[in-house]
């Protein structure tokens, strides 16, 4: 298997604009997470799917973040307009359940300049 | 290799009981450290979360969980259970760093009845 799949590895983006970051999930994964991780705060939950509905989004931290999963093999997250305290490791990572253990991808870093 | 231990495998109470439920770490570094809860028939949600700063933290529905860094732990706690606390807990690990893509690191869950 592939693993998580994200996309794409390094973005860098004036504020302003929208950035959208892409993660394809293991597949038979049911449950996928965003994750974003900074110097200042660590890893932090932002949001996370089961069977593609959102369950537990208190993580994001404003309105200009949201995520989507149109379908089990495909996730969005994106940020409009982007600001430069948003710059950072922004991680996808999948399980077979909520409780199981998750697969990390590589992780997207973004530089908002 | 990093792991999460709860004691606790099935606790019982009863209505305004006070909870505490054990979560311990083995893990020399920073961590980020977390409880779930999943109601009968629901998916995880998160109740709390903790990364630096104040170690107590305060969660949703009257939860809390103090962090002790010399114990390598980070029990969950609430003064006052109600029947809708029964659910499956579980604490979860991972080490911070920026660069760091370990996986989420879960214990085994600790099966809460509460009985009215």
């Amino acid at each position: 298997d592939a693993g998580v799949i994200q996309s794409p590895r390094h973005e860098v983006t004036e504020m302003g604009q929208e950035v959208t970051l892409r993660c394809k999930p293991i597949s038979g994964h049911n449950s996928l997470f965003w994750y974003r991780q900074t110097m200042m705060r660590g890893l932090e939950l932002l949001i996370y799917f089961n069977n593609n509905v959102p369950i537990d989004d208190s993580g994001m931290p404003e309105d200009r973040f949201s995520a989507k999963m149109p379908n089990a093999s495909f996730s969005t997250l994106k940020i409009q307009p982007s600001e430069p305290r948003d710059s950072a490791v922004y991680f996808c990572a999948s399980s077979l359940a909520p409780s199981r253990q998750q697969f990390f991808g590589s992780g997207t870093r973004l530089t908002v300049v | 290799a990093q792991s999460v231990s709860q004691h606790n495998h099935h606790v019982i109470l009863s209505e305004a009981a006070s909870l505490e439920l054990g979560c311990n770490y083995s893990y020399g570094g920073t961590v980020n450290l977390f409880w779930y809860v999943q109601y009968p028939g629901q998916h995880l949600q998160l109740l709390l979360k903790y990364f630096s700063g104040d170690p107590l933290v305060k969660g949703i529905k009257g939860f809390e969980a103090e962090f002790i860094k010399s114990k390598f732990s980070f029990n969950l706690r609430k003064p006052s259970v109600q029947w809708s606390d029964t659910a499956e807990y579980f604490c979860a690990v991972k080490p911070a760093g920026a660069y760091n893509t370990d996986k989420l690191i879960f214990g085994t869950g600790t099966r809460l009845q509460v009985f009215p």
